[in-house]
């Protein structure tokens, strides 16, 4: 059981747009703007795509978008294309107890 | 640019040890926090630990306290994750992994990944 919430799946077609939610408590997600959000394909390390909510790292498609909303972050990626097909896995801070939570990860299909 | 570049897959005994390293060539290492996050066969990722390296303290997830131990090398600008008491959960591919920002003990953006160490614990 992860401590933040994802679907499971997602899926959309080349040049749509999609939103992958990543629920939280009022512990993590609701009380700090330190989301994250990471990219993995298969076999390989994950890639940072956005952090602090919505921030970019330099070199990340501005595609790539994340925002929040109470104890729910989101990433949106608009302009589907084939390679954005990858598991995305949200991850929060939460306090200096706790310090770092992930989701369970979205499989992303583009169709 | 900075690569983290891990020691290579381990096999272990249930009740074993193993002790994995994390070394950075091409920047700056003492600033900045590694983090150590694992991934078990299909499953999602888990963040152990960090530290930061000037700093010399590290912080671990809750469930990891009492059986892992972060700890970096500044003259080999290398870290290292010693995980205790293996059992069989323990198997999974274990990442270093390093901060975006300069000395931010949030440990919550990871910009910079090792190729991951697979460790197996079987009898």
């Amino acid at each position: 059981q992860s401590a933040l919430t994802q679907p499971a799946s997602v899926s959309g077609s080349p040049g749509q747009s999609i939103t992958i939610s990543c629920t939280g408590t009022s512990s993590d997600v609701g009380s700090y703007n330190l989301v994250s959000w990471y990219q993995q394909h298969p076999g390989k390390a994950p890639k940072l795509m956005i952090y602090e909510g919505s921030k970019r790292p330099s070199g990340v498609s501005n595609r790539f978008s994340g925002s929040k909303s109470g104890n729910t972050a989101s990433l949106t990626i608009s302009g589907l294309q084939a390679e954005d097909e990858a598991d995305y896995y949200c991850c929060s801070y939460a306090g200096s107890s706790t310090y770092v939570v992930f989701g369970g990860g979205t499989k992303l299909t583009v169709l | 640019q900075v690569q983290l570049v891990q020691s290579g897959a381990e096999v272990k005994k249930p009740g074993s040890s193993v002790k994995v390293s994390c070394k950075a060539s091409g920047g700056t290492f003492s600033s900045y926090a590694i983090s150590w996050v694992r991934q078990a066969p299909g499953q999602g990722l888990e963040w152990m630990g960090g530290i930061i390296p000037i700093f010399g303290t590290a912080n671990y997830a809750q469930k990891f306290q009492g059986r892992v131990t972060i700890t970096t090398d500044e003259s080999t600008s290398t870290a290292y994750m010693e995980l205790s008491s293996l059992r069989s959960e323990d198997t999974a591919v274990y990442y270093c992994a390093r901060d975006l920002r300069v000395a931010t003990i949030t440990y919550d953006a990871f910009d910079i990944w090792g190729q991951g160490t697979m460790v197996t614990v079987s009898s």
